[in-house]
C-alpha cells in the first residue's frame, strides 16, 4: 500500500475556476503535510505547509486538512493557465522523519 | 524561502565516466540534505539522505557505490554518479532542511541537474 496517494491526473480546469487536488496518507500518525508546485522540467517549489485539521488560506491556494480522514487538499481559486504544473502532496509523519511525497497531480488550466 | 542551488544545471558525459554535483544552501547552514532523482513522467524517488559529518543513509535499491555522498560542511553536499551508463541519465534534484524552530522544519529544492549519459 503506497504511503501517500494522489490521482495523477491530467485535471484539467478552465480558467478562473477552483481546482481541487486531493491527496489520501495512510499513516495516521503523520503530523504535516506540504504541497509542492513543480513546472515541467523544474524543481518542486513549496507552496504551502499546514499542521492542524482545517483550512490555511494564502492568496489563491487553500490548504484543507482532515486528519480524521487522513486527507489533505490543495484548492487553487481563480485558476490561471501558468498554475499549469504538476502538484506533490507531501507528508511527514514525525519530527526528525522524511518527508514521503505523493506520486503528483498534473493541473491543467484551459484558457 | 530559503535558497539552495546546484551545480551544474546540466551535463552530458560518456559512459564509464564520473560525473559530481553539487548542492549548497546559500542563506542558511543545512545539517541534512537530501538526494532524490526523478525520471520523466515520474515522481520524486528519494536515493539518500545526507547529514553533515556522517555517512549517507541510501534508500533501498539504492547503490552506495555508485552514488558516492560526501557531506563535508553545513552548506555543501555533493553527489557523484561513478561510472556513469546510460540509465543513469535523469534528473537529480537536491533538498535541504530548514529548521523553522522547535520541532519544526521544511524542505526546500535545489533546482536540479539534468544527467545525460551518451
Amino acid at each position: 500500500q503506497k504511503e501517500v496517494e494522489q490521482n495523477s491526473g491530467p485535471l484539467s480546469v478552465p480558467e478562473g475556476a477552483i481546482a481541487s487536488l486531493n491527496c489520501t496518507y495512510s499513516d495516521r500518525g503523520s503530523q504535516s503535510f506540504f504541497w509542492y508546485r513543480q513546472y515541467s522540467g523544474k524543481s518542486p517549489e513549496l507552496i504551502m505547509f499546514i499542521y492542524s485539521n482545517g483550512d490555511k488560506e494564502d492568496g489563491r491556494f487553500t490548504a484543507q486538512l482532515n486528519k480524521a480522514s487522513q486527507y489533505v487538499s490543495l484548492l487553487i481559486r481563480d485558476s490561471q493557465p501558468s498554475d499549469s504544473a504538476t502538484y506533490l502532496c507531501a507528508v511527514r509523519q514525525a519530527y526528525g522523519q522524511n518527508f514521503v511525497f505523493g506520486p503528483g497531480t498534473r493541473l491543467s488550466v484551459l484558457p | 524561502g530559503a535558497v539552495v542551488s546546484q551545480h551544474p544545471s546540466w551535463v552530458i558525459c560518456k559512459s564509464g565516466t564520473s560525473v559530481k554535483i553539487e548542492c549548497r544552501s546559500l542563506d542558511f547552514q543545512a545539517t541534512t540534505m537530501f538526494w532524490y532523482r526523478q525520471f520523466p513522467k515520474q515522481s520524486l524517488m528519494l536515493m539518500a539522505t545526507s547529514n553533515e559529518g556522517s555517512k549517507a543513509t541510501y534508500e533501498q535499491g539504492v547503490e552506495k557505490d555508485k552514488f558516492l555522498i560526501n557531506h563535508a560542511s553545513l552548506t555543501l553536499s555533493t553527489l557523484t554518479v561513478t561510472s556513469a551508463h546510460p540509465e543513469d541519465s535523469s534528473f537529480y534534484i537536491c533538498s535541504a532542511r530548514v529548521e523553522l524552530g522547535q520541532f519544526s522544519y521544511e524542505q526546500y529544492f535545489g533546482p536540479g541537474t539534468r544527467l545525460t549519459v551518451t
